[in-house]
């Protein structure tokens, strides 16, 4: 069975500092693809960033890095010079490259003190 | 782009009844996948179609059901609603090839009383 656990329902960062969420997998397959989402209060479900698992190389976008463990099976998102912006529910998830199902984790809460 | 649709945004029923969400996807995209957002529950995935065949189907009871029609829009019916479908439902579109995002919509919020 895929499993996606986002093991913190809450975080909090203080503005500017650096915060990393975690999320491990579970999975048989070799061949997948990685996500994180975030999902601001009220408004749309966007991508922050993905990973192919192929990839030994840390995906990273702006001030949004993840940090890719294949044989540990697990995906954290690594946040930094946190932005009032970034207060949101991020959701881990997680897809196999044969077929369009996503699993996704329960969610970690993010809150960020100004 | 135009991004991914859903309408209604928000919607109120009763127990017992049914309701249809409609979801638009990106244009050239066609895969639609619905799922049931709730506070306690996460996401969970209903459903995936592809060129209007199901294509994944998550544990969900019978009530549930979709499908999507040949501009590859789809919608979602739920029948006989019961109190627990009260939820925020979210659609997702993507090209449906390997490895390729799925984007969201706003979701249609329905609350049943």
């Amino acid at each position: 069975a895929q499993t996606v656990t986002q093991s913190q329902p809450e975080m909090s960062v203080q503005e500017a500092e650096t915060v990393t969420l975690s999320c491990t997998y579970d999975t048989s397959e070799s061949d997948y693809y990685l996500f994180w989402y975030k999902q601001p209060p009220s408004r749309q479900m966007i991508l922050v960033i993905r990973q192919e698992a192929y990839k030994q190389q840390n995906a990273t976008e702006n001030r949004f890095s993840v940090n890719f463990q294949k044989a540990a099976k697990s995906f954290s998102l690594k946040i930094s010079d946190s932005q009032l912006g970034d207060a949101a529910m991020y959701f881990c998830a997680y897809r196999i490259n044969t077929g369009n199902q996503f699993y996704f984790g329960t969610g970690t809460s993010l809150t960020v003190i100004p | 782009k135009a991004g991914v649709t859903q309408t209604p945004r928000y919607l109120i029923k009763t127990r017992g009844q049914q309701v249809t969400l409609s979801c638009s996807p990106i244009s050239g995209h066609r895969s639609v996948s619905w799922y049931q957002q709730t506070p306690g529950q996460g996401l969970q995935f209903l459903f995936e179609y592809f060129s209007e065949t199901q294509r994944n189907k998550g544990n969900f009871p019978g009530r549930f059901s979709g499908r999507q029609f040949s501009n590859s829009r789809s919608e979602m019916n739920v029948s006989t609603l019961e109190l627990g479908d009260s939820a925020l439902y979210l659609c997702a579109s993507s090209s449906g090839l390997a490895g390729e995002t799925q984007y969201f919509g706003p979701g249609t919020r329905l609350l049943v009383l």
